[in-house]
Parts: C-alpha cells; sequence; structure tokens
C-alpha cells in the first residue's frame, strides 16, 4: 500500500506560469514532509521541507503548502522556469524515532518555453 | 564537500553474477541510506545504518541482497548472485545525525543480462 501517492506522472507548464505539484498521504503519523527535485542521470536533491506544525513554507520561488486535515500536500514553482523542468518526489517521515523516508512515485514537470 | 559518491555509475552483467555497489557518505554525517529506483516501485529503501551499524534493512528484498559499512566512510551493496529483476538504479545517500535531509549520491544504473 502507497503511504505517499503522487497521482499525476507528469505535467506540462508554460514558462512564467504557476508549477502545482499535488501529494497525499496516508499515514496519519507522518509529521515532516519534503520535495526532492531530480533531473535525469542525477540523484535526487533536497529542495524544500515543511513540518506538520506549519501549514505554510516558502524558499524564493517555490512554496510547499500542507493540509493536515486533507492528508495533502503541494508544491508551487512561481514563476516557472526551464530549468526547473525535473522529477520532483515528495517524502514523508514520522519524527516518533525513525529516519526512513517514504517517497511516492514522483511528478515530472517539463517547463515550456 | 564532493557530495556522496557512488561507483560504478553503470553496470551491465549477466544473470548470476556478483555485483558490487560502493558509496563513500559526506564526511560528518551518521546515517547512511541504500535505496532502489524502478518504474513500477518507485524510491524504496532498502537498507540503513547509523554509526556503521545496520538499523533496519526490511526493505532488503531477499537473501541474495547484502550491505556493509566497514567504516564510516565506505558502503557496499552486494547481490549475489544477481537475477535480471534487480536491473533498476541503486542510490546511497547520507544525512547528520537528527537531521533528515539525505543528500543522494548520482546513483548507479544496473542493467543484469
Amino acid at each position: 500500500d502507497q503511504q505517499v501517492k503522487q497521482n499525476s506522472p507528469s505535467l506540462s507548464v508554460q514558462e512564467g506560469r504557476i508549477s502545482i505539484l499535488n501529494c497525499d498521504y496516508t499515514n496519519s503519523m507522518f509529521d515532516y514532509f519534503l520535495w526532492y527535485k531530480k533531473y535525469p542521470a542525477e540523484g535526487p536533491t533536497f529542495l524544500i521541507s515543511i513540518s506538520s506544525i506549519k501549514d505554510k513554507n516558502e524558499d524564493g520561488r517555490f512554496t510547499v503548502f500542507l493540509n493536515k486535515s486533507a492528508k495533502h500536500l503541494s508544491l508551487h514553482i512561481v514563476p516557472s522556469q526551464p530549468g526547473d523542468s525535473a522529477v520532483y518526489f515528495c517524502a514523508a517521515y514520522s519524527g516518533a524515532g525513525s529516519y526512513q523516508l517514504t517517497f511516492g512515485k514522483g511528478t515530472k514537470l517539463s517547463v515550456i518555453p | 564537500d564532493a557530495g556522496v559518491i557512488q561507483s560504478p555509475r553503470h553496470e551491465v552483467t549477466e544473470m548470476g553474477q556478483e555485483v558490487t555497489l560502493r558509496c563513500k557518505p559526506i564526511s560528518g554525517h551518521d546515517y547512511l541510506f541504500w535505496y532502489r529506483q524502478t518504474m513500477m516501485r518507485g524510491l524504496e529503501l532498502l537498507i540503513y545504518f547509523n554509526n556503521n551499524v545496520p538499523i533496519d534493512d526490511s526493505g532488503m528484498p531477499e537473501d541474495r541482497f547484502s550491505a556493509k559499512m566497514p567504516n564510516a566512510s565506505f558502503s557496499t551493496l552486494k547481490i549475489q548472485p544477481s537475477e535480471p529483476r534487480d536491473s533498476a538504479v541503486y542510490f546511497c545517500a547520507s544525512s547528520r545525525i537528527r537531521m533528515n535531509t539525505q543528500y543522494f549520491g548520482p546513483g548507479t544504473r544496473l542493467t543484469v543480462l
């Protein structure tokens, strides 16, 4: 059973517009969430994170929103740039002693110039 | 810092052969993780170490897989004998104690013929 789900395998967005990537989770014990970005032939790189005590975290063009009641988080990229084209992974873990990240399957974002 | 280093980057072998993947974590990181990425299952945690000690190997698919961390700067993942279904990209990641931002290596693409 997938505990972290990214239901959109791919997303295409025009340059300059907003990209919204979605992630749902089922494990109510998760209290820390991360987004990773992955380019081809490279490992995933950390992008932004959010703790369950917050509902929003912003870092430049990237903002992550967390809706705990809906067990849903989203990553907003504004404005989108061609260099943002990559696969984005949502990940989560429980701070109760475990250091195991559970990843979604990823969403491939294509930003069209 | 050079980041997490993995070798080889690509490995092609025949079914039944032994395969050894290598990883050098970031200096000072106390946690080391081995992941496998496939199209079907996404990124899966195989095993992780804390201070060179295996903590959880429940993700290791079967006895053909083994991992060691003889010292703080080196880890291996061995598959013996290898099978075509082991074909995947294997990532190593490391993180500091009590911080769950994991830094990934570039991965090893394994093809078992």
